[in-house]
């Protein structure tokens, strides 16, 4: 049992540069959720889905998209890094919003 | 809006030496308080999910209560496997069922 899966785990971007971070759950749970985790802030939402076919701003949403695919897949994009994109990125998934959230094992990326 | 504070920041604990762990925290009406715990280089695990002042909920040599205001993370006789970070989230009873997180406990169990 995979649980949520991210590609890639590791990956540095020339400013500048865009790339999609994948994100995929099998527990067939509704919602799915990134984060990013900086030293000394703590895990802060970027955006949300609470079902397939929705999505919504969190609190740090400016400079991604994002992209509910189906019900297992949410990606998320920058279009144009910068380096204050340098962060761990955690995707998240709940079977319904309040339950326990499901966390896949991050993505290191940083932005030169 | 709300917030989420975890004291202290870190701590060193000598195995078997009992602490606790303290999240305060302000919000809207609570729908519930989640524990995690964080191993480095990798995601949140869950924990334990707290959702009215009073409730306890244990787990190994982890305990976790509730009241109106804050939690306690009471960890018994540690062991070094007990060593992570270990992070707090609320999440209100309305709006868009966002977790709000507190920066965490660094824990570090001496043998």
């Amino acid at each position: 049992n995979a649980g949520v899966t991210q590609t890639p785990k590791f990956q540095v971007l020339k400013t500048g540069q865009s790339m999609t971070l994948q994100c995929a759950q099998d527990m067939n749970h509704n919602s799915m959720y990134w984060y990013r985790q900086d030293p000394g802030m703590g895990l802060r939402l970027i955006y949300y889905s609470a079902s397939e076919g929705t999505t919504d701003k969190g609190e740090v949403p400016n400079g991604y998209n994002v992209s509910r695919l189906n019900k297992r897949e949410f990606s998320l994009r920058l279009e144009s890094a910068a380096p204050s994109q340098t962060s761990v990125y955690f995707c998240a998934s709940t079977k319904q919003g309040n339950t326990e959230a499901f966390f896949g094992q991050g993505t290191r990326l940083t932005v030169v | 809006e709300d917030q989420v504070t975890q004291s202290p920041e870190a701590l060193r604990l000598q195995e078997g030496e009992s602490s606790s762990l303290n999240c305060s925290y302000t919000v809207s009406g609570l729908r519930g308080l989640f524990w995690y715990r964080q191993d480095p280089g990798k995601g949140p695990e869950f924990l334990f999910t707290l959702y009215s002042a009073g409730e306890e909920k244990e787990k190994e040599r982890l305990k976790a209560t509730l009241t109106k205001k804050e939690s306690f993370l009471h960890i018994t006789a540690p062991k070094p496997e007990d060593s992570a970070t270990y992070l707090c989230a609320v999440q209100a009873m309305y709006g868009n069922n966002r977790l709000a997180f507190g920066k965490g406990n660094q824990v570090v169990v001496i043998p």
